[in-house]
């Protein structure tokens, strides 16, 4: 069975730190990769994706993910975050080539300090 | 590109009584999904559709709920019979399906309170 695991609930950093978002995902083959954003109230807004090709790849607002398939993995991360990336994170997996539903991690909640 | 809209944006409603969501996709997207979330957790699928077919349901998909896209643009999703286990976000997302493009661009949710 699909199943997305994101195991850190709660993180906070200080502005200006780095970030690593943690995400493992058990699927049959590799599968499409994504992460999204959800502000307060808000719908999902996608950050990056990986289908196939570079394991490192580059989304919007300074964001880059990395898939390593002897993990099973594709961590979130930022160089230096800024106060307004507090936000709840979701990484997600696909099917590849069928446009099928996405299943969710339960989110990675991002506190930043001051 | 207006991205994808959704109808109302909060809904309260007392427990026996139906109600009913739309979802405006990207224009040119051909595949419409809907999911639930609900405190805490990520979405989860509830069913999707390609143009006015409806390819897919979940087993969260319950003889309350149907769903519609009658022209293959907008979608209604419609609970009959609410229940206080129904109050939740309802995400509605869209895709284009073809030359590469898997990825799907949510709405904004319709928060529904069960009272």
């Amino acid at each position: 069975a699909q199943s997305v695991t994101q195991p850190d609930i709660h993180i906070t950093v200080s502005e200006g730190a780095s970030l690593e978002l943690r995400c493992n995902y058990s699927y049959g083959a590799t599968p499409y990769l994504f992460w999204y954003v959800q502000s307060p109230g808000q719908g999902l807004q996608l950050l990056l994706k990986y289908f196939s090709g570079d394991t490192l790849v580059q989304g919007i607002k300074g964001f880059e993910a990395e898939f390593k398939r002897s993990q099973s993995s594709f961590n979130l991360r930022k160089p230096s975050v800024h106060w307004s990336d507090a936000a709840e994170y979701f990484c997600a997996v696909g099917a590849p080539n069928t446009g099928n539903q996405f299943y969710f991690g339960t989110g990675t909640s991002l506190t930043v300090i001051p | 590109d207006t991205g994808v809209s959704q109808d109302p944006r909060h809904k309260i409603t007392k427990r026996g009584q139906n109600v009913t969501f739309r979802c405006d996709p990207i224009s040119e997207h051909n595949r419409l999904y809907w999911y639930r979330q609900t405190l805490g957790q990520g979405p989860e699928f509830l069913t999707y559709f390609q143009n006015e077919a409806q390819l897919e349901k979940s087993r969260l998909l319950s003889d309350r709920f149907s769903a519609e896209r009658p022209k293959g643009s907008f979608s209604t999703l419609e609970i009959q019979r609410t229940e206080q286990g129904d109050s939740a976000m309802y995400l509605c997302a869209s895709s284009l399906i073809g030359g590469g493009n898997y990825e799907q661009y949510f709405g904004p949710g319709t928060r529904l309170t069960v009272t």
